[in-house]
């Protein structure tokens, strides 16, 4: 079993629609969860950020951690042709000498269709 | 602020030749990391770098992957000899000491025919 499971889709949806991405994991010693949006032929790039279970809101963008589930979700409100890319989840592990280190997902690759 | 700078941007290769990959982080950022990313998987870390010391390679297949830090800022890797399944691209990030966020380059494109 993967550490972190995340459905690679792909999805496609209309413009404007509401997406919801997902993640699961399986490691109750992750202490940070993020989101990381990757385009075409770039590297990615962190999107939202969280540490403790609950929603943390960032304009269109909603993060959501439930640690007693192990589970992470992505909103996206009021989505745009700009929002298609492949969406990382990713959750850190502590090491030694205060260092983290990150566990990706495998990317679901998001399509909005104008 | 200057991101990430990788080079070369692609590398076509044939399997068991040897090749290099540079990575130039962002001033002042202490942390490195590589990483490989094959086509339709999220990145995996191949080793993490705390200036110029090694703090996971644990990822890392040794036998044919090496990386270095000189003076805590640039950073190279190399694979020799090349296998057919390590194309992939590889990224290369930095963190600096006061934020959990890492800087992703825009990564090299490895083809190993």
């Amino acid at each position: 079993q993967k550490e972190v499971e995340q459905d690679p889709g792909p999805l496609s949806v209309p413009e404007g629609a509401i997406v919801s991405l997902n993640c699961t994991y399986s490691n109750s010693a992750f202490q940070y969860f993020m989101w990381y949006r990757q385009y075409s032929r770039k590297g990615p790039e962190l999107l939202m950020y969280t540490y403790s279970s609950g929603n943390k809101e960032d304009g269109r963008f909603t993060a959501q951690v439930d640690k007693s589930s192990k589970y992470i979700s992505l909103f996206i409100r009021d989505s745009q042709p700009s929002d298609s890319a492949t969406y990382l989840c990713a959750m850190s592990l502590p090491l030694i000498q205060g260092a983290q280190k990150l566990v990706f997902g495998q990317g679901t690759r998001l399509t909005i269709n104008p | 602020e200057a991101g990430v700078a990788q080079s070369p941007r692609y590398k076509i290769i044939e399997k068991r030749q040897s090749v290099a990959f540079w990575c130039n982080p962002i001033s002042g950022h202490a942390t490195l990391y590589w990483y490989q990313q094959i086509l339709g998987q999220g990145p995996k870390l191949l080793i993490q770098f705390q200036n110029n010391g090694v703090v996971d390679d644990s990822q890392l297949p040794k036998d044919r992957f090496s990386a270095e830090r000189l003076k805590g800022v640039d950073s190279t890797l190399k694979i020799q000899p090349a296998k057919l399944e390590d194309s992939a691209v590889y990224l290369c990030a930095s963190k600096g000491f006061s934020t959990d966020t890492q800087y992703f380059g825009p990564g090299t494109r490895l083809t190993v025919l």
